[in-house]
């Protein structure tokens, strides 16, 4: 069963550092680039950062730029979000999510978590 | 960036109707859009892919069409498991961008 566990949100005060992890299973995960989505509450989707599948290509949303930092792990199937100087803005649920083609990093996403929530509050 | 504009951003309709939503990019996005379902308190999932291919395990009432710069998302015959908020989302730039979602309701 194809399947990615994101883990590692938490409250964390604004200014303050947090790492998301994504654990993933069922596939040849260092074939597949890999992206982050989140989405504040009663908001709608909103695309994060993608790695290549080789970890040698990231792209980011602006707003997270200079701040937020995607890397993968091919040896342990993992993807990770570094996320620093954390800002209210950025409380959301965050999704873990895989691109259908293998190789492909411009891609639809077909392989999701079930997410991990962020709260940035004092 | 490129921005995703959806509509409506509401539909109500019964079971059975045809429904239609549509996407519009502020740029030609050539055929890269994807669109995707999700209900309350869950992941999003891939209905359509590269504008019009239907993914995998996704019932035949949903279709897809459109390129360049003008999108829809078509379900044949709306059905009761059908209700939920549906989102485009264009991947031909770095920067990938959804729209800001439809929500279907079943009357």
């Amino acid at each position: 069963q194809m399947q990615v566990v994101e883990s590692g949100g938490g409250v964390v005060q604004p200014g303050r550092s947090l790492r998301l992890s994504c654990a993933a299973s069922g596939f040849t995960f260092r074939r597949y680039g890999m992206h982050w989505v989140r989405q504040a509450p009663g908001k709608g989707l909103e695309w994060v950062a993608v790695v290549s599948y080789d970890g040698n290509k990231t792209y980011y949303r602006d707003s997270v730029k200079g701040r937020f930092t995607i890397s993968r792990d091919n040896s342990r199937n993992t993807l990770y979000l570094q996320m620093n100087s954390l800002r209210p803005e950025d409380t959301a649920v965050y999704y873990c999510a895989r691109s259908v083609h293998e190789e492909w990093s411009f891609d639809a996403l077909d392989i999701w978590g079930q997410g991990t929530m962020v709260t940035v509050s004092s | 960036d490129i921005q995703m504009t959806q509509s409506p951003s509401t539909l109500s309709a019964s079971v059975g109707d045809r429904v239609t939503i549509t996407c519009r990019a502020s740029q030609s996005i050539s055929g890269w859009l994807a669109w995707y379902q999700q209900k309350p308190g869950k992941a999003p999932k891939l209905l359509i892919k590269e504008a019009s291919s239907l993914a995998s395990g996704v019932p035949s009432r949903f279709s897809g069409s459109g390129s360049g710069t003008e999108f829809t998302l078509t379900i044949s015959s709306l059905q009761p498991d059908d209700s939920a908020t549906y989102y485009c989302q264009q991947y031909n730039s770095d920067s990938r961008t959804f729209g800001q979602g439809t929500k279907v309701e079943i009357k």
